[in-house]
């Protein structure tokens, strides 16, 4: 079936660097989502990008969406504690009906 | 924004037994979603259970080991049957945004002895 692949598993930091995840598929995605899942917590959105080349920023997290449609990347800058957690990719797959296929996501650990 | 409360939040349970996770949208939706993310890793898509017809099983899942009830457009429910150790995992049901992308109960973690 459809697969978003999703790199690196694992991102350490020290408070204050950047951080990227990479989220790749081999087919065209009519849009990607972005999720935020603190330890211990649930999946909460962070946004959507469904056109081709789109850049959206909240804050100090910048989302992209490739040319191709192929893949997306969330970059943090200067990150703080607070974005310690799990970052998820999904694409918005249609097979019949509508429904999310994760990437394996992004660990991210920092150091004060 | 939906908001979806989900219980329980955690439980232990026998192998052999069988817990069945609730889930209410304070709005009514077209479609919940129940996935389970095993620990460590992602999130899978068990079913897609729509109001007034059977849910709809991704390749893995069987109705015999989760069964699913949607009895109106604010409820569902999820049974995880017949339990073993493997079936360890958090369980999350799901709504679609109106705006985008989706919402999430807090999730059932279930650990199975």
């Amino acid at each position: 079936g459809q697969q978003v692949m999703q790199i690196p598993q694992y991102q350490h930091v020290q408070e204050g660097e950047d951080f990227t995840t990479y989220c790749n598929s081999s087919t065209t995605l009519s849009n990607i989502q972005w999720y935020k899942q603190r330890p211990g917590g649930h999946p909460v959105f962070l946004i959507q990008l469904v056109k081709s080349g789109e850049v959206k920023k909240q804050k100090r997290l910048t989302f992209q969406f490739g040319e191709a449609k192929k893949n997306s990347s969330l970059h943090i800058t200067a990150t703080q504690t607070t974005d310690v957690g799990t970052y998820f990719c999904a694409a918005l797959i249609d097979q019949g009906a509508q429904k999310l296929v994760f990437g394996q996501g992004t660990r991210l650990t920092i150091n004060p | 924004s939906a908001v979806i409360s989900q219980k329980p939040s955690r439980d232990i349970c026998q192998r052999g037994t069988s817990l069945t996770i609730q889930c209410q949208v304070d709005s009514q939706v077209t479609m919940m979603f129940w996935y389970r993310q095993q620990p460590g890793q992602s999130l899978t898509l068990i079913a897609t259970a729509n109001q007034g017809s059977e849910a709809t099983y991704e390749s893995g899942f069987v109705i015999d080991k989760f069964p699913i009830s949607r009895p109106n457009l604010t409820f569902s429910t999820l049974t995880v049957s017949n339990m073993s150790p493997e079936d360890s995992s958090i369980y999350l049901c799901s709504v679609e945004a109106a705006l985008g992308g989706a919402f999430f109960g807090q999730g059932t973690r279930l650990t199975v002895v």
